[in-house]
């Protein structure tokens, strides 16, 4: 069965400072791979995706995340950080039908200091 | 594009009561997906939907969910006989065709069954 695990529960970045998200997956053929963000009291959000192709994917609000099949994992980053971008982050894998269901890993909660 | 809605946005209930949700998703978006979130959890599959075609559904789905898409736009959650365990923010995502992965989400409906 496929699987996503976040190793990092909650992350304390300073304001400036670049940011690296864990995530590995488990999954048995090539993975649709997705970061999500839900700040307080709002949607989940895309901040990106990973199909095939380029490894190393752009996202919006200046994230990516780079695939590496070897590790299986789908990291995410920022080379700076926001006060803003405190939220919670979710990496998912697709599967089902064209990868329509996502599975979700737990999350990792950021927070930012000035 | 005014976004997924969903009602109500909080639901108190008394154990053994059904309950029932509304999920009204982005109009030109003929999949829509239910997902099901506890605290400190990401998001967890519940179905889904390609117009008014149930197409998948989670395994892990007891018999006392139910969910209807009945014209393809608008869809229902219902819950039989609540449980206490039943207790969560349920989700309802949606999407249009060629844009996998791009889920967008609604606010949630959060269920507290007493």
């Amino acid at each position: 069965a496929q699987s996503v695990t976040q190793p990092d529960i909650h992350i304390t970045v300073s304001e400036g400072a670049s940011l690296e998200l864990r995530c590995n997956y488990s999954y048995g053929a090539t993975p649709y791979l997705f970061w999500y963000v839900q700040s307080p009291g709002q949607g989940l959000q895309l901040l990106l995706k990973y199909f095939s192709g380029d490894t190393l994917v752009q996202g919006i609000k200046g994230f990516e995340a780079e695939f590496k099949r070897s590790q299986s994992s789908f990291n995410l980053r920022k080379p700076s950080v926001h006060w803003s971008d405190a939220a919670e982050y979710f990496c998912a894998v697709g599967e089902g039908q064209a990868g329509t269901a996502l599975i979700f890993g737990k999350g990792t909660t950021l927070s930012v200091s000035s | 594009d005014t976004g997924v809605s969903q009602n109500p946005r909080h639901k108190i209930t008394k154990r053994g009561q059904n309950v029932t949700f509304r999920c009204d998703p982005i109009s030109e978006h003929n999949r829509l997906y239910w997902y099901r979130q506890t605290l400190g959890q990401g998001p967890e599959f519940l179905t889904y939907f390609q117009n008014e075609a149930q197409l998948e559904k989670s395994r892990l789905l007891s018999d006392r969910f139910s969910a209807e898409r009945p014209k393809g736009s608008f869809s229902t959650l219902e819950i039989q006989r609540t449980e206490q365990g039943d207790s969560a923010m349920y989700l309802c995502a949606s999407s249009s065709p060629g844009r996998q992965g791009k889920l967008f989400f609604g606010s949630g409906t959060q269920l507290s069954v007493l």
